[in-house]
C-alpha cells in the first residue's frame, strides 16, 4: 500500500537558519503530494502541494519539489522564524482510485529558537 | 471566507456518556471526512462521506458513528466514550466533482476529554 516516510523530530533550529525536512513516499503512478502544518492546539493547514512530477509547490517562503526519480518531496525554507515552530506533515493522495484518501507521514516537530 | 468550522473546540464528557461533535463547511464540497488524532501522532481516518454515501474505514470501532443530514453539515457521534477516545477530532472536506481538485481542507479540530 501507499506510505510516507518523514525524518523524525524534533528538529531544533536557530532563527534564520536553513530548514530541510525530508519526505519520501511509496505509491504507484503519480500521486499528489502535500505538506500540512499544525500549530499547537490547532487543526491542519495546507502549506503547499504538487500534483505532478517536477512541480514545485511554494507558500510563505516554504518550497518543495516533486521528484519522481527519487520519490521525494522534501520541504525547505531559507530562513526560519520562531513563528514557524509547528508540526509538519507530509502526505499523499493516490493518482487513481483510493477515494482521495490522504496517507500521512508521522509528522516532524520543528522548534525555532531565538 | 469559505471555511470548515468545528464546534465545540473543546468538549469534556464522562466515561460512557454519548457525545456529538459537529462540523460545517461553506466550501460546498461534496466529500467530508472525520479523523482522530492522538497526541504526537498523525491523523487517522475514521470515515468519510462522498455526497450521501458513507464510507467506513475497516478498523474504525463501532462506537463511532456519523451523520450527514445535508451538504454543509456532518456529525461525529461517539456512543460510549472510553478513556482511549480522548483525542483531537478533525473534520476535513474536499471536492471530487471536477476530478482534478482533491486537496483536503481541515477545520480547527475539537479536542475531546473523557473523564
Amino acid at each position: 500500500g501507499d506510505s510516507v516516510t518523514q525524518m523524525e523530530g524534533p528538529v531544533t533550529l536557530s532563527e534564520e537558519a536553513f530548514l530541510t525536512i525530508n519526505c519520501t513516499y511509496t505509491a504507484t503512478g503519480y500521486p499528489s503530494l502535500f505538506w500540512y502544518v499544525q500549530y499547537p492546539g490547532e487543526g491542519l493547514q495546507l502549506l503547499l502541494k504538487a500534483t505532478k512530477a517536477d512541480d514545485k509547490g511554494s507558500n510563505k517562503g516554504f518550497e518543495a519539489t516533486y521528484r519522481k526519480e527519487t520519490t521525494s518531496f522534501h520541504l525547505e525554507k531559507g530562513s526560519v522564524q520562531v513563528s514557524d515552530s509547528a508540526v509538519y506533515f507530509c502526505a499523499l493522495t493516490p493518482s487513481t482510485g483510493g477515494g482521495n484518501k490522504l496517507t500521512f507521514g508521522t509528522g516532524t516537530q520543528l522548534k525555532v529558537e531565538l | 471566507d469559505a471555511m470548515v468550522i468545528q464546534n465545540p473546540r473543546y468538549q469534556v464528557t464522562q466515561f460512557g456518556k454519548p457525545v456529538t461533535l459537529s462540523c460545517s463547511q461553506t466550501l460546498n464540497h461534496n466529500v467530508m471526512y472525520w479523523y482522530q488524532q492522538k497526541s504526537s501522532q498523525a491523523p487517522k481516518l475514521l470515515f468519510h462521506y462522498y455526497d450521501k454515501d458513507f464510507n467506513n474505514e475497516a478498523d474504525t470501532p463501532d462506537n463511532f458513528q456519523s451523520r450527514r443530514p445535508n451538504t454543509s453539515f456532518c456529525f461525529l457521534d461517539i456512543r460510549s466514550p472510553g478513556l482511549g477516545d480522548a483525542a483531537m477530532y478533525l473534520c476535513a472536506t474536499s471536492s471530487l466533482r471536477s476530478g482534478t481538485e482533491e486537496t483536503q481542507y481541515f477545520g480547527p479540530g475539537t479536542r475531546l476529554l473523557v473523564l
